[in-house]
């Protein structure tokens, strides 16, 4: 199984900040099948990017996803109040799918 | 708008069995895959059971492959998950999740709320 891991495991930063999270694989995903999620307390997951850097359907463009093989990012240009939550990686291109441990990111 | 609504969590005994219900709209239900993802209380996602849009083909962890079998009714726009012989570490927040295409190598781009099964005695 590809194991995701997630770094840092919290990141505190103030509004109007640049975040920068990451995700190694343990081998290459296959196709950059790789997708990030955004989970806020007591909700469901929300896709973000899939496809390694593709934004999906109403995610703002100050998320932005990055890289391939095994080592990818995910970058929040400028963080708003409402980007304060937990985010996943998860690479879908071997199974079993799995899911990094996550990164907190939180209000300094 | 795709809606994903969970069903049929609960308190239930270890060795016992439940089956959730996940009743999908807002989309062609057949054409795309669906899955369960778990999340035990303060836990990251894990990735449960999917299935292909025509239910020819399904997927399974191997912490709960033997005991949990996945199925889906396209005629009533519906998932499920049948559940035997729960262990306490199945204690977790179910998630229904649509796959973006048919097949399992997809990511989930629609989520459920969730529905909670507790394992306990």
């Amino acid at each position: 199984d590809i194991v995701l891991t997630q770094s840092p495991g919290t990141l505190s930063l103030s509004p109007g900040e640049r975040a920068t999270l990451s995700c190694r694989a343990s081998q290459s995903v296959s196709g950059s099948y790789l997708a990030w999620y955004q989970q806020k307390p007591g909700q469901a997951p929300r896709l973000l990017i899939y496809a390694a850097s593709g934004r999906a359907t109403g995610t703002p463009d100050r998320f932005s996803g990055s890289g391939s093989g095994t080592d990818f990012t995910l970058t929040i240009s400028r963080l708003e109040p409402e980007d304060f939550a937990v985010y996943y990686c998860q690479q879908y291109g071997s199974s079993p799918q799995t899911f990094g441990q996550g990164t907190k990111v939180e209000i300094k | 708008e795709v809606q994903l609504l969970e069903s049929g969590g609960g308190l239930v005994q270890p060795g016992g069995s439940l089956r959730l219900s996940c009743a999908a709209s807002g989309f062609t239900f057949s054409k795309y895959a669906m899955s369960w993802v778990r999340q035990a209380p303060g836990k990251g996602l894990e990735w449960v059971s999917t299935i292909s849009g025509n239910g020819d083909s399904t997927y399974y962890a191997d912490s709960v492959k033997g005991r949990f079998t996945i199925s889906r009714d396209n005629s009533k726009n519906t998932l499920y998950l049948q559940t035997i012989s729960l262990r306490a570490e199945d204690t977790a927040v179910y998630y229904c999740a649509k796959s973006s295409g048919s097949s399992w190598r997809n990511y989930f781009d629609n989520w459920g709320q969730g529905t909670l099964v507790t394992v306990s005695s």
